[in-house]
């Protein structure tokens, strides 16, 4: 079956210091990757996907890369913004599967 | 304009009672789903519709009952509400996967926090 595996606990920074989250995942089949926010208090918002090997998401300074070789999607930012605190989740859905699979989250606070 | 919503925002209701969430996307999507998301904030799919079919069901209790009226809207029902129900609900809508597409990207509602007391 499909999963995704994210670094376990709270992810704690300074505002303007490198984040990296990590994601791998196993999947049957090639699935679409993708990372959403979640805000206190709000809904989930994509943040960005990739859909094939080597294709790199961006959005809001936030990039992933899509590795196959290591089957791996993780998220990094280059200098984080108090505003970046939320919980990041990382996604995969496989053709004709439907569901999202969904890692377990990984609370970021940023602190100023 | 929002495209997936969802009321009400919060519910708070006793064990026991019976209550709806309903969910309505403007996207023009054919496909609507239910994910419930935990207290350790861990989310599962639990119901999807594709043009008003159900094409999902997990293991979910059958308290649950997903309702489509049409395409644009998936309402849930919870009879006999249990403290365990107590979550986030998330509606979500996707565009069909046709052939040669890459990707069924989702975009999600704003959640309802169900508290059950």
């Amino acid at each position: 079956g499909n999963s995704v595996t994210q670094m376990e606990g709270p992810v704690t920074l300074s505002e303007e210091a490198f984040l990296t989250i990590n994601c791998t995942y196993t999947a049957t089949g090639y699935p679409s990757l993708f990372w959403y926010v979640q805000y206190p208090g709000e809904g989930l918002q994509l943040l960005l996907k990739a859909t094939k090997a080597d294709d790199k998401g961006s959005n809001k300074g936030f990039e992933a890369t899509y590795r196959k070789e290591t089957t791996s999607f993780h998220l990094e930012k280059g200098s984080v913004q108090v505003s970046d605190s939320a919980v990041y989740f990382c996604a995969l859905i496989t053709y004709g599967n439907n569901r999202l699979a969904f890692g377990k989250g990984n609370q970021v606070v940023v602190i100023p | 304009d929002t495209a997936v919503s969802q009321t009400p925002k919060y519910l708070v209701t006793q064990m026991g009672n019976d209550k709806s969430i309903k969910c309505e996307q403007n996207l023009g999507h054919d496909t609507m789903y239910w994910y419930k998301q935990d207290s350790k904030k861990f989310l599962k799919i639990m119901f999807s519709y594709n043009n008003k079919e159900l094409i999902i069901n997990e293991t979910v209790p059958n308290r649950f009952s997903p309702k489509s009226p049409d395409k644009a809207h998936l309402n849930l029902h919870i009879n006999s509400l249990e403290l365990g129900d107590s979550a986030v609900y998330f509606c979500a809508s996707s565009a069909p996967w046709e052939a040669g597409a890459s990707t069924d990207t989702q975009y999600f509602g704003p959640g309802t926090r169900l508290t059950v007391l």
